[in-house]
Parts: structure tokens; C-alpha cells; sequence
């Protein structure tokens, strides 16, 4: 299995501030063939199934704010969040798609502080 | 635009088959995959399978031995059985389906149901 890992657990920062949740991968999920990172972002707030919002580890899905990016390589990945608004306050998941045994990483908490 | 629902007891007996349908609706169950995704309360997300219109499954190893995936094309809906039911199994479960980008569809998930909660307890 590919074991996703991520870092902070949680972290609260005030309104506008910059987030940055780090996912790290148990190996490489870069495919040299086609040159892209299998890895996804999803958000999800209490109550609500989780929501796409990155994929090849940082292309943004249709819909999602511009102030959420994704970046990084091989193992190591960020979710960044440019200026933090209230309705971000979610927990935070990165996933693998590099084998089929799909894993998530065990999620970051943000909240407004 | 299409939507999931999911259905089904949402209290199953220890030892019994936890049984969930997954009913598509704005669009067509055909020529994707199709997934079974759970949530312990307060926990984090466990894949458990998916489907393929054609009957072609792929289950997490560690589920394996007791779960099956069905679908049922006609009724554009797809199944979950998961059998020896025990209180480990509570969780909320969604179903979901993998998204496709320039033909292929390399394993994300674009579009999940609401969830619902099953509880394992006599």
C-alpha cells in the first residue's frame, strides 16, 4: 500500500492569512510516462461529503476558488491556500490515484482563529 | 449534472450483511468507474471497491474477503454487500465516481453522494 502521510494535524490562522498543508507519499506517485503526480485534494466541511478540489496534484477542478493551489512532486505535496476565507474551515485530504488501491492521507483540520 | 444517492438500513446486526444501493441520476452508469468510500465517525476515509459497467471489480485487500460490488445497469444504480458485520464497520458511507479528464480516468473522485450512516449494534 502507498501510505499518505500529512502535516500540520490542524492548524488556525486568521482570516486572510496564507495556509499551507503539507501531504507526503510512502513512494513516488509520479508516472514518467505521462509526466504527472497522481494525487488529488479534497475538502470537507462537517456534515458534507468531501469536494475535489485538486487533481495532478495541482490542477484545479472547475468551480474551486483561485486562492487554492496545489504543488510539489515525486512524494512530497502542499495544498495552499492564498487567503484564508471563513468558508474554508474544513478538514483537508490528499489522496493517491497511483495505484489502485486508493489511500488518503488522514486529513488536516483548518479553522479560524 | 449527474448526482449519487445512497440508500439502505442504516442498522445492521453484528455478524449480518451491511447491504447499501447507490442510485445515478443525471447521467449514465455506463463506461465509468464506480466506488464505495467509508468514514468512521470522526475518522478519516477508507476506499473499499470500485465497479466498472461491465461487472469488473477492484476491492481494498483488507475488505476483500467480505465485500461484493454489484451494479445493475438497467436501474443505473450500483451496490454494496459487506458480510460478518462488526461495530468496526460503523461508519458513513459514501459512494462516489472516479472522474475522467482528456479520456482517461486515472482514479480522483469528482462527484460523491451525500453519505449515509450505518451502525453495527444488536
Amino acid at each position: 500500500d502507498i501510505v499518505m502521510t500529512q502535516s500540520p494535524d490542524s492548524l488556525a490562522l486568521s482570516l486572510g492569512e496564507r495556509a499551507t498543508i503539507n501531504c507526503k507519499s510512502s513512494q513516488s506517485i509520479f508516472y514518467n510516462s505521462n509526466n504527472k503526480n497522481y494525487l488529488a485534494w479534497y475538502q470537507q466541511k462537517p456534515g458534507q461529503p468531501p469536494r475535489l478540489l485538486i487533481y495532478w496534484a495541482s490542477a484545479r477542478e472547475s468551480g474551486v476558488p483561485d486562492r487554492f493551489s496545489g504543488s510539489g512532486s515525486g512524494t512530497d505535496f502542499t495544498l495552499t491556500i492564498s487567503s484564508l476565507q471563513a468558508e474554508d474551515v474544513a478538514v483537508y485530504y490528499c489522496q493517491q490515484y497511483y495505484r489502485t488501491l486508493f489511500t488518503f492521507g488522514p486529513g488536516t483540520k483548518v479553522e479560524i482563529k | 449534472q449527474v448526482q449519487l444517492q445512497e440508500s439502505g438500513p442504516g442498522l445492521v446486526k453484528p455478524s449480518e450483511t451491511l447491504s447499501l444501493t447507490c442510485t445515478v441520476s443525471g447521467g449514465s452508469i455506463s463506461s465509468l468507474y464506480w466506488n464505495w468510500i467509508r468514514q468512521p465517525p470522526g475518522k478519516g476515509l477508507e476506499w473499499i471497491g470500485y465497479i466498472y459497467d461491465t461487472g469488473r471489480t477492484n476491492y481494498n485487500p483488507s475488505l476483500k474477503s467480505r465485500v461484493t460490488i454489484s451494479v445493475d445497469t438497467s436501474k443505473n444504480q450500483f451496490s454494496l454487500k459487506l458480510s460478518s458485520a462488526t461495530a468496526a464497520d460503523t461508519a458513513v458511507y459514501y459512494c462516489a465516481r472516479v472522474g475522467c479528464n482528456n479520456g482517461t480516468c486515472p482514479g480522483w473522485f469528482d462527484t460523491w453522494g451525500q453519505g449515509t450512516l450505518v451502525t453495527v449494534s444488536s
